[in-house]
Formats: structure tokens, C-alpha cells, sequence
């Protein structure tokens, strides 16, 4: 069982925009910031999102973070195929001393 | 380039020790903490701790306290995570990560991965 939680999948068409979601506690999302980090089985994970809403080099403005109290998601616009891969949300967690992790989501695009 | 390359996978027996490895280049090593994280079959991904390169200091999950040891060679640029005894729960895909230049919170450089097998 994940600290975060996070829809275990979503979905949508070519062009679309999807949101995915990621809750958390007091101890974690809500005092700390959340990254992103997107995820194709047998490959490196990558970050996608720093510091709630930050991009890193390289990273299509495609990509966008938010957070708000306790939660946050992870938006993207103008779905690709190449888009289409696990997500996952986490924030440092005081309690932990390091960071926690949301299940992850897995995106089809149609 | 920022790479950090694990070394292969591999197949154990319950009770036998293991050490994998990461090492890290195109940066400097001993400037940017290295964690490990677990990925059980078909789960999602778990922070297990880190290491200071430059002292080797540790911190850990309170999970993964006293199941594995975290460690690191600065004068090959390599980080460590081992087991003494190994139990088929061990069995995962483990990465090694950097923490971030811009935010020492994120993970801004992952390794491809260690799979680690334990069957009897």
C-alpha cells in the first residue's frame, strides 16, 4: 500500500488533455513539494515535474504540475503516443525522512 | 552526460548475500546524494534510503532499516546496496537514483535497474 495515492490508470485520444491525480497527508504533499517522475517498464524512470510545477530541461511544456493543500496532479496536454507509460507522483515525507511514493498510473493513449 | 549505470541482474537463493552496484559519470560524485528504490513485481515504486558520497553518510526507510546496507566507493564513483541474508521478498527491480541539482528533494537522474531474483 503506497503512501500517495494515485488512480491506478487513465487514459484518453491523441490531442487530449488528462489529469492525474495524487493525494497525500499533512506530513508529506502538504508541507513539502511533489515531483513527478514518468515510467516506461524496462527503462530508467524520469523526472518529469520538480517542485510541484517546475520542468526540467528537456521536458515538453506539454507537461504541467500543481498542488493544492494535501493533493496534487499532474496534467498533460496534447496526448502523444509516446506518452503512454506509468506515472508517479512523490513528495518527502517528514515522517520518513525521505521521499514517498504514489502507486503510479498507467496512461493509454486510444 | 549524467549516466549511472547498475550492474546486471541477478539469481539467488534464500539465505545467500548480494551486493549490486551504480556508478555514476559525468558529474561530480561526491557532490549529490544517491538513493536507492525498490519496485516489487507489479508494484509501484518505494524509497528504501541514501548515502553522502562524500562521507558516506546513510540515512534509511524505516522499512528497509537493518535489512540492506547502503554504502559507497567515492574513488570509483560507485554506490552499493547489499544484503546479508536474502529472502524471496527481496525479489524486485531496484534502481539507483541522484538527487536533483535543482531541487535535492527530486530525483533527477535514474539508473536502468537491477533485477534481483531469489527462488529456491
Amino acid at each position: 500500500q503506497s503512501v500517495l495515492t494515485q488512480p491506478p490508470s487513465a487514459s484518453g485520444a491523441p490531442g487530449q488533455r488528462v489529469t492525474i491525480s495524487c493525494s497525500g497527508s499533512s506530513s508529506n504533499i502538504e508541507s513539502n513539494t511533489v515531483n513527478w517522475y514518468q515510467h516506461l517498464p524496462g527503462t530508467a524512470p524520469k523526472l518529469l515535474i520538480y517542485s510541484n510545477n517546475q520542468r526540467p530541461s528537456g521536458v515538453p511544456d506539454r507537461f504541467s504540475g500543481s498542488k493544492s493543500g494535501t493533493s496534487a496532479s499532474l496534467a498533460i496536454s496534447g496526448l502523444q503516443s509516446d506518452d503512454e507509460a506509468d506515472y508517479y507522483c512523490a513528495a518527502w515525507d517528514d515522517s520518513v525522512n525521505g521521499p514517498v511514493f504514489g502507486g503510479g498510473t498507467k496512461l493509454t493513449v486510444l | 552526460e549524467v549516466q549511472l549505470v547498475q550492474s546486471g541482474a541477478e539469481v539467488k537463493k534464500p539465505g545467500e548475500s548480494l551486493r549490486i552496484s551504480c556508478k555514476g559519470s559525468g558529474y561530480s560524485f561526491t557532490n549529490y546524494y544517491i538513493s536507492w528504490v525498490r519496485q516489487m513485481p507489479g508494484k509501484g515504486l518505494e524509497w528504501m534510503g541514501r548515502i553522502d558520497p562524500s562521507d558516506s553518510y546513510t540515512s534509511y526507510s524505516p522499512s528497509f532499516q537493518g535489512h540492506v546496507t547502503i554504502s559507497a566507493d567515492k574513488s570509483i564513483s560507485t554506490a552499493y546496496l547489499q544484503w546479508s541474508s536474502l529472502k524471496a521478498s527481496d525479489t524486485a527491480m531496484y534502481f539507483c537514483a541522484r538527487h536533483g541539482s535543482s531541487s535535492w528533494y527530486s530525483l533527477d537522474f535514474w539508473g536502468q535497474g537491477t533485477l534481483v531474483t531469489v527462488s529456491s
